[in-house]
């Protein structure tokens, strides 16, 4: 069975504060993994990566992949208020299952 | 541009009683998700349409549950009859082929 496992399930952290959050998987037929950001309503896309170990940057954010240890990790410098959301990391396949989500890390930065 | 409509936002209902999601698309999308998410499981693929003809509806958890794609601009998610179990947060979400998802706001579900 085709499965994302992200860690920790959730965080606490002040402001100012570096964190990692982690992501696993184990599929089949994988492409590509997406990383989304859940506030209130919608995930928002972040990143998607399909090539071991580049890095991709978005201000404060960055993501890599590594195809040979099968996880991901999404770095947040600097972390500010606004940054609280749940993660969600998912893998894109091939074949018929498009999407395979994890289930989120809930992270929460305090003043 | 428009992102992901869905409608309505909010639906409080009595179980027993029929409830229609409507979501549309973004224009030039060929993929369009329904997902449900509650805390204890996430967010779950419950079908997904390709073209608007359903690909996979394993997620589906029982008959109750349909879902309609008459358009490349349209699709529904009908659950009859609802019972309280069925309350969660349901997500429509459209892609081109293998690109990221863009998820609409969602339509929270209460059903008493």
């Amino acid at each position: 069975e085709d499965k994302v496992v992200q860690s920790p399930l959730s965080l606490v952290v002040h402001e100012g504060d570096t964190v990692t959050l982690n992501c696993s998987y184990e599929v089949t037929n994988f492409r590509s993994l997406l990383w989304y950001k859940q506030e209130k309503k919608a995930p928002t896309f972040l990143f998607m990566l399909t090539s071991s170990g580049i890095e991709k940057k978005s201000g404060r954010l960055s993501s890599i992949l590594d195809k040979k240890e099968l996880f991901s990790i999404l770095n947040i410098t600097a972390t500010q208020t606004g940054d609280s959301a749940v993660y969600l990391c998912a893998a894109i396949l091939s074949g018929n299952t498009p999407l395979v989500f994890g289930k989120g890390t809930r992270l929460s930065v305090i003043a | 541009d428009a992102g992901v409509i869905q409608s309505p936002r909010h639906e409080v209902t009595e179980m027993g009683q029929e409830v229609t999601l409507r979501c549309k698309p973004i224009s030039g999308h060929d993929y369009l998700f329904w997902y449900r998410q509650t805390m204890m499981r996430g967010l779950e693929l419950l079908i997904y349409f390709n073209n608007n003809v359903p690909i996979d509806d394993s997620g589906m958890p029982e008959d109750r549950f349909s879902a309609k794609m008459p358009n490349a601009s349209f699709s529904t998610l009908k659950i009859q009859p609802s019972e309280p179990r069925d309350s969660a947060v349901y997500f429509c979400a459209s892609s081109f082929y293998r690109q990221p998802q863009h998820f609409g706001d969602g339509t929270r579900l209460s059903i008493l």
